[in-house]
């Protein structure tokens, strides 16, 4: 069984461009979750997407999209670029809707500077 | 109401002690609280999880006590070892607020050898 994988590992952006950042989730998995965690700061939930329809979205702008795919992959995507989006990606895949049995990825770590 | 507060911010334990880190909430309407471990450079890792109809939940060396009219839970590592040394995640969630599972700060566990 692969678990959730996530690229790239590390990203430097420069502040106003654009990002994506990719997820794989665990085999069977059909729902992803996306987590913005700062540097000594406990995860915070972005959204979650479930059969490729958003599910349920957490307090970020607009600017702060995603896709999923037929297989379940996903994809952030963040427009015009703060400082304060500095932060791991956590990208989390569960068999269920909702927030249970979520299990996470290793993450993306976004640098803007 | 939304918020978990999660206390301590560190702590440090002797090998083969008792690790206890608790967390209160606010929001009656949570109905899933779950513990994460999150070693550096890697994802949090689910624990154990508890629902509010039971008291208490024992994994191995973890337990999750669960107080419904004080609205507080915590977790319990008995034997704690060099190995555990992580940060501690508590969360909670509700399947009303669009699905979204919400973090402690975090707690810093150091068990020394």
């Amino acid at each position: 069984e692969t678990g959730v994988t996530q690229s790239p590992t590390h990203l430097i952006k420069t502040r106003g461009q654009q990002v994506t950042l990719r997820c794989s989730s665990q085999s069977g998995h059909n729902t992803v979750s996306w987590y913005q965690q700062a540097l000594g700061q406990g995860p915070q939930f972005i959204f979650q997407y479930y059969r490729e329809e958003e599910n349920g979205r957490g307090n970020f702008p607009p600017r702060f999209s995603g896709l999923q795919f037929p297989n379940y992959s996903s994809e952030l995507n963040v427009n015009a670029l703060e400082l304060d989006d500095s932060a791991l990606y956590l990208c989390a895949s569960s068999n269920q809707r909702g927030p249970y049995e979520q299990y996470f990825g290793p993450g993306t770590r976004l640098t803007v500077t | 109401q939304q918020q978990v507060k999660q206390s301590p911010q560190s702590l440090i334990v002797q090998k083969g002690g008792i690790s206890i880190i608790n967390c209160a909430y606010e929001n009656t309407a949570f109905d899933y609280f779950p513990w994460y471990q999150q070693f550096p450079g890697k994802g949090p890792a689910l624990l154990i999880a508890i629902r509010p109809d039971v008291s208490e939940k024992k994994e191995g060396r973890f337990t999750i006590s669960f107080n419904k009219s004080a609205k507080q839970f915590s977790l319990h590592i008995m034997d704690s070892q060099p190995g555990d040394s992580a940060t501690y995640f508590c969360a909670a969630s509700t399947m009303d607020s669009s699905y979204k599972l919400i973090f402690g700060s975090g707690t810093r566990l150091l068990v020394r050898p």
